[in-house]
């Protein structure tokens, strides 16, 4: 399709689980975020991951919470040892590089619609 | 630090009200600038965005919005709140290494 993915739409684990969830990004976008919403909240910063450079993992709640991106593309947001506070909805968007003059998406970063994660 | 701050929780107004609904930011240069809005069960939509030029930015479903550098604000307004417009609404902030960071949302609820 021609927006950002995101599987499964929906999770329900056990406590104590690991959990993997996967974002695929428009094509052609080098910028990919994760964001967390828990219930009546906003919008928490998880990560960042720009073209080749190092990622910004500034916003991981605890080492419990790790991401990668396969070959530019593809990414996938893992969590270890799940707990309740883990419950959220796990929004990914992706973005051209809009801030360097030379690519400049007028769009602004697109979500996709996120995946539910209920720890029981 | 950089931040994002939506003073108001949750806003009620009635329709064919106006609106603004505020933001401000915290920052030593002059960020990008987002308004998203999440309607129940749905992503998140652009309604608009400013980068530089103009302070006043138009935007989709009759929004607007405006930067004012001395208040370091970017409210988004609307002259006439429909019911369809009850949803929750993300400011947002770009800066220039890339990142984003997003405001807690503010939940519009629109009285008939």
């Amino acid at each position: 399709g021609a927006g950002v993915s995101q599987s499964p739409s929906n999770k329900v684990t056990e406590k104590g689980k690991d959990v993997e969830l996967r974002c695929d990004p428009i094509s052609g976008h080098t910028a990919l975020y994760w964001y967390r919403q828990s219930l009546g909240q906003g919008l928490e910063f998880l990560i960042y991951f720009q073209g080749n450079s190092a990622p910004d993992k500034s916003g991981l709640p605890s080492d419990r919470f790790s991401a990668e991106r396969t070959g530019g593309s593809v990414s996938t947001l893992t969590i270890q040892r799940t707990q309740q506070e883990d419950s959220a909805v796990y929004l990914c968007a992706s973005s051209l590089v809009w801030f360097m003059k030379l690519a400049f998406d007028p769009q602004g970063p697109f979500f996709g619609p996120g995946t539910r994660l209920t720890v029981l | 630090a950089q931040s994002v701050t939506q003073p108001d929780i949750h806003i009620t107004v009635s329709e064919g009200a106006s609106l603004e609904l505020r933001c401000n930011y915290s920052y030593g240069a002059t960020p990008y600038l987002f308004w998203y809005v999440q309607s129940p069960g749905q992503g998140l939509q652009l309604l608009l965005k400013y980068f530089s030029g103009d302070t006043l930015v138009q935007g989709i479903k009759g929004f607007e919005a405006e930067f004012k550098r001395s208040q370091s604000s970017f409210n988004l307004r609307k002259p006439s709140v429909h019911w369809s417009d009850a949803a929750e609404y993300f400011c947002a902030v770009g800066y220039n290494n890339n990142d984003m960071r997003f405001g807690a949302g503010t939940r519009l609820t629109v009285k008939p």
